[in-house]
């Protein structure tokens, strides 16, 4: 039973380009979302976070947008870099409930020359 | 300030031998997580350690798996005799304060088990 789903295991993208992530949610219970980035051998970095009271946070290149309606969010980075290219995991808390985060199977991103 | 040091950061096991792993939070962090990432898989949540205490051990399986945090020394995940399917990446994370509104997990680089 997942919770937190990001469907596409892989994307490339143009550097320069807007990369766009996506994750979707089905506990309503969630009020706070991460993303996090991953390079190989390296445990998770902590990218941006967003609270369910608002639907946009903003951090240099990095976006996301939550659409609680839709229990949706994304992540925009933007230009895309090279050093972008790595796994980029969408997470989920219920922060009232309990301090557990919740992960997505992460969506490995490419950014071409 | 160091970041969550885990080790070993690699770790090779015959089945049916112990596999003890290793997790120093960021000097601070009284909160330590644990994480199992199989392969093509996110992470999943095992257990949320405080000093001496388990607060939520939900994610661990029902037996073979330990953890602990002591009053000092690092945090110990303990799997005892492993299997092939024990086969995974470990990270630790840890957080100064349970309040996630304010606070994000820091993990650790891992610890990639092999179990032959």
């Amino acid at each position: 039973d997942q919770q937190v789903k990001q469907n596409s295991p892989s994307l490339s993208v143009q550097e320069g380009r807007i990369s766009i992530l996506n994750c979707d949610y089905t506990n309503s219970m969630f009020d706070y979302f991460l993303w996090y980035k991953k390079y190989p051998a390296e445990g998770p970095t902590f990218l941006i976070s967003i609270s369910s009271i608002k639907d946009k946070n903003e951090d240099g290149r990095f976006t996301v947008f939550l659409n609680k309606s839709a229990k949706h969010l994304s992540l925009h980075i933007v230009p895309s870099q090279p050093g972008d290219s790595a796994v980029y995991f969408c997470a989920a808390s219920a922060t009232n409930r309990d301090d557990k985060i919740i992960f997505g199977k992460g969506t490995r991103l490419h950014i071409l020359p | 300030n160091a970041g969550v040091m885990q080790n070993p950061r690699h770790l090779v096991r015959r089945r049916g031998q112990e596999a003890r792993l290793r997790c120093s939070p960021m000097k601070g962090h009284s909160h330590v997580y644990w994480y199992r990432q199989l392969p093509e898989e996110g992470l999943k949540f095992m257990v949320y350690l405080q000093k001496e205490n388990i607060i939520d051990e939900s994610g661990m399986p029902k037996e073979r798996f330990s953890a602990e945090f002591p009053k000092e020394g690092p945090s110990i995940l303990r799997i005892q005799q492993v299997v092939r399917g024990d086969s995974a990446a470990y990270f630790c994370a840890s957080s100064p304060t349970e309040n996630l509104l304010y606070n994000e997990q820091f993990f650790g680089p891992g610890t990639r088990l092999t179990v032959l």
